[in-house]
């Protein structure tokens, strides 16, 4: 049991080029999410999926995009790249059940755009 | 929306003595809070966590404690080890019977604590 995979783990950008980041979960998890952390900041909220299909805004959601094709994988992308989204992001799942709501997260991806 | 706020960002102990990490939240409609602990380079884990419906919640060297009037929850840990030092951070979310915490946790900006030997 994998848990959450994120891919890839490390990824250095130039300013303006573009990549997407994949979050898979084998937990039959209904809701996921993608975080960026910045060090004095916590983890922030950038988009996140309550089913197959759907997406929505978090609470730094600009110059991202996400899509949730399958219910197991979750994409983040960045259409033009630029130094302030350099961060490590994290993806995070949940069962999507209020007696359960632990959220579990992957190891993270630390991108660099210069 | 929801605004979590942690203190201190920095706590050293010594090892063997208990350690505590405070938060507020803002949210009234927030009735989920959860402890995560983040090893470096790792991803956040989930230590404990607590409903509103209580007010203290015990896992061996862990306890957590909540006052939903002050709106303010605690983390508590005794007899520090060195395998305790890590980034804590505390988040808060509304559950609903619909679904579970399904906008997302706030998250406080984290406590990293050192546990000196």
């Amino acid at each position: 049991n994998a848990g959450v995979t994120q891919t890839p783990k490390f990824r250095v950008l130039k300013t303006g080029q573009s990549m997407t980041l994949l979050c898979a979960q084998d937990m039959n998890h209904e809701y996921m999410y993608w975080y960026r952390q910045d060090p004095g900041m916590g983890l922030r909220l950038i988009h996140y999926s309550v089913g197959e299909g759907t997406t929505a805004k978090g609470e730094v959601p600009d110059g991202y995009n996400v899509s949730r094709l399958k219910k197991q994988n979750f994409l983040l992308g960045l259409e033009s790249a630029a130094p302030s989204q350099t961060s490590v992001y994290f993806c995070a799942s949940s069962l999507g059940v209020s007696s359960n709501t632990e959220a579990f997260f992957g190891q993270g991806t630390r991108l660099t755009v210069v | 929306g929801e605004n979590v706020e942690q203190h201190p960002s920095t706590l050293s102990v010594q090892e063997g003595d208990s350690a505590v990490i405070k938060c507020t939240y803002s949210d009234s409609a927030s009735n989920y809070f959860p402890w995560y602990k983040q090893e470096l380079g790792k991803g956040p884990q989930l230590i404990i966590d607590i409903r509103s419906n209580v007010g203290e919640k015990k896992d061996q060297r862990i306890a957590v404690t909540l006052n939903k009037t002050a709106k303010h929850f605690s983390l508590h840990i005794t007899e520090t080890q060195p395998e305790d030092s890590a980034v804590y951070f505390c988040a808060a979310t509304p559950v609903f019977p619909s679904g579970g915490g399904a906008d997302g946790l706030t998250f406080g900006k984290g406590t990293h604590l050192i546990i000196q030997p």
